[in-house]
């Protein structure tokens, strides 16, 4: 089944304890990206790779780091989480940017 | 600021009722509109997609109309459905561009 996977779900952290979302993809895309959702804003793309080892800065990248080394991973890393990034997350991939985008089921972060 | 502008944020209508979102953006250089929906917990999906080389797309009950002179996308869902609510985000992107997401419209359709 071609499918996204985040992990973990869910996860609450404390404020400057660094922390890793991961996200793999199944279906050989090359476009990966990692959205957050938040109320009345939608969804804002923070980093995107187009290929391994290729990634660059999306709306709202600070705070947060990206690295592309195999093609089917794209994890997030947030190495000094503060309050103002509590959010929904989404990995995303497609064959390229302006192709259908198939979404993880979302990680639900919170910093206190 | 973002570069796709979505209205209503929220509407309700009747079961058999017709649901109408818009969208418009700035960026000429956009050359693939899609619709995605999203049910509470789960990521978007894409729901229907359209190119500027044509004006109308539809798919089942759901409509794409394309305005490329006034940079303006809606989708229309007829006969909606209990089924059909859910929040629905327009966007836009380029070949190899960032994918730019409306604020979305939370659509509930009463039976």
């Amino acid at each position: 089944e071609a499918q996204v996977t985040q992990n973990p779900r869910y996860l609450i952290t404390v404020t400057g304890k660094k922390l890793t979302v991961t996200c793999s993809q199944n279906m050989n895309h090359e476009y990966m990206s990692w959205y957050r959702q938040d109320p009345g804003l939608g969804l804002r793309q923070i980093y995107y790779s187009m290929n391994v080892e290729v990634t660059d800065k999306g709306d709202v990248p600070e705070g947060y780091k990206v690295s592309r080394k195999e093609k089917r991973n794209f994890p997030l890393i947030l190495e000094s989480p503060s309050p103002n990034q509590t959010s929904l997350y989404f990995c995303a991939s497609s064959v390229r940017g302006n192709t259908e985008a198939f979404f993880g089921q979302g990680t639900r972060l919170t910093v206190v | 600021q973002q570069q796709v502008k979505q209205s209503p944020q929220s509407l309700i209508v009747q079961k058999g009722g017709i649901s109408i979102i818009n969208c418009a953006y700035e960026n000429t250089a956009f050359d693939y509109f899609p619709w995605y929906q999203q049910f509470p917990g789960k990521g978007p999906a894409l729901l229907i997609a359209i190119r500027p080389d044509v004006s109308e797309k539809k798919e089942g009950r759901f409509t794409i109309s394309f305005n490329k002179s006034a940079k303006q996308f809606s989708l229309h869902i007829m006969d909606s459905q209990p089924g059909d609510s859910a929040t629905y985000f327009c966007a836009a992107s380029m070949t190899w561009g960032k994918l730019q997401f409306g604020a979305g419209t939370q659509v509930v359709v009463t039976p």
